[in-house]
């Protein structure tokens, strides 16, 4: 299995329809958990941090399940500028630090 | 002013020769990563300092090296480039406490011929 696993994509949706995304991981010692968006042929930037408790921002929700190890995000009403690539990040934790990045699902929003 | 700079952004080099990316930044972080990208393989870590006496390897370092000049200067280099060198190059920041957010630079379009 995969250290960080995403779907593979590419999406490709109308405007204000409603897309998710899902993620697993392998370490179940993983700590901490993160949504990058990176647009084309420019640096990734955090979306949002993921909490077990789940946690919404506007248009964005994203969940987390640690018994499954998965990772999921939703967007609603998307946009012509949510389009982009969308990066699943773990975090391993403790003293030996490493993020992990998922290959990333690529989203075109369609007017 | 951009908080995590990358020179040079596109370079073109030749199999065999010696290249060196830089990286600075102005956002006061401790801790600094490169890492590579490539289409269908995502971000991979090549090397992450923690401070300036601090040098550790990533998944992929073999045939890299870095120098940490500084708390806001770390340097990537490819002693004898080759063509599977050729990717997308990121430098990022982020302050002490693993989980914290990291801060990219805009990238180095490195391609070895």
């Amino acid at each position: 299995r995969k250290e960080v696993e995403q779907d593979p994509g590419p999406f490709n949706v109308p405007e204000g329809a409603t897309v998710a995304f899902n993620c697993t991981y392998s370490n179940s010692a993983s700590q901490s958990f993160f949504w990058y968006r990176q647009d084309c042929r420019k640096e990734p930037k955090l979306l949002m941090s993921v909490y077990s408790s789940g946690n919404e921002d506007g248009r964005f929700t994203a969940q987390l399940n640690r018994a499954s190890q998965y990772i999921s995000l939703l967007i609603r009403d998307s946009k012509l500028s949510d389009s982009a690539t969308y990066l699943c990040v773990v975090h391993s934790g403790g003293s030996n630090y490493k993020l992990t990045f998922g290959k990333g699902t690529l989203l075109t929003v369609n007017p | 002013d951009a908080d995590v700079t990358q020179t040079p952004r596109n370079r073109i080099t030749k199999t065999g020769k010696r290249i060196m990316l830089e990286c600075s930044q102005t956002k006061g972080h401790d801790r600094m990563y490169w890492y590579r990208q490539d289409p269908g393989l995502g971000l991979r870590l090549i090397y992450y300092s923690f401070d300036v006496k601090d040098i550790n390897k990533g998944e992929i370092s073999d045939g890299y090296s870095v120098s940490r000049q500084a708390q806001a200067k770390f340097s990537l280099s490819l002693e004898s480039a080759i063509p599977n060198q050729t990717a997308l190059y990121f430098c990022a920041t982020s302050s002490t406490g693993g989980d914290r957010e990291q801060y990219f630079g805009p990238g180095t379009r490195l391609t070895v011929t």
